[in-house]
């Protein structure tokens, strides 16, 4: 079964497109992330979403948008995508415990090529 | 700085011996979480082991454990019978609490595991 799964796994497109990430978990999680990976394999937090609320917001441009319908989908929206935002973006959810955020759970990546 | 820093890009192993892979971090929290996530080629971020600040005892998963000094700030990751699908990155991460629940990642060491 799985747990945190994400489309495309692989994005291809020109500079200046629109494109659309999709996360869903299964795992009953109130909490979703989006990750960056570049091409040096550093990972850093973009957003965070509690219950379709937005938590983080990590100085992202705002050409990046997340979209929470429900609880257990966060989605990424890319507007006139750049070079610079060719990477692997992964997601990822949590549960909190007592006020804790859990482990959290990755999805496969969804890497992002810009030509 | 909230920094966790990995001091080796790289690391190699023979079939079977031992490696240890060392993070150190920082923070000026008391009470935090710990955790080292592998990345194999097929780009999947899996969860190898957590630790929690507050357990003095350091965390054991099959061959897989921490060494954890608190007060130096450093968690290493003991893989011990190293075996071929062992390699991989390997990122240490840690947990920011109370409001904001990212993960921040060191840069991670890439592991080899020679037959």
């Amino acid at each position: 079964d799985t747990a945190v799964s994400q489309t495309p796994k692989y994005l291809v497109t020109q500079m200046g497109n629109d494109k659309s990430i999709k996360c869903e978990q299964n795992l009953g999680h109130d909490t979703m992330y989006w990750y960056k990976q570049d091409s040096k394999k550093f990972l850093k937090i973009m957003f965070s979403y509690n219950n379709k609320e937005l938590i983080i917001n990590e100085t992202v441009p705002n050409r990046f948008s997340p979209k929470s319908p429900d609880k257990a989908h966060l989605n990424l929206h890319i507007n006139s995508l750049e070079l610079g935002d060719s990477a692997v973006y992964f997601c990822a959810s949590s549960q909190e415990m007592q006020g804790i955020q859990e482990t959290q759970y990755f999805g496969p990546g969804t890497r992002l090529l810009v030509l | 700085a909230q920094t966790v820093t990995q001091s080796q890009p790289e690391m190699s192993v023979q079939e079977a011996e031992t490696v240890t892979l060392s993070c150190t971090y920082d923070t000026s929290e008391s009470d935090y979480y710990l955790f080292w996530y592998k990345q194999p080629p097929s780009r999947q971020m899996i969860l190898v082991i957590r630790q929690e600040a507050y357990k003095q005892q350091n965390a054991t998963e099959n061959r897989f454990s921490v060494n954890f000094q608190k007060a130096a700030k450093s968690f290493s990751l003991k893989i011990s019978d190293s075996q071929l699908g062992d390699a991989a990155m390997y990122f240490c991460a840690r947990r920011f609490q109370g409001g904001s629940e990212k993960l921040v990642f060191g840069k991670g060491t890439k592991l080899t595991v020679n037959p």
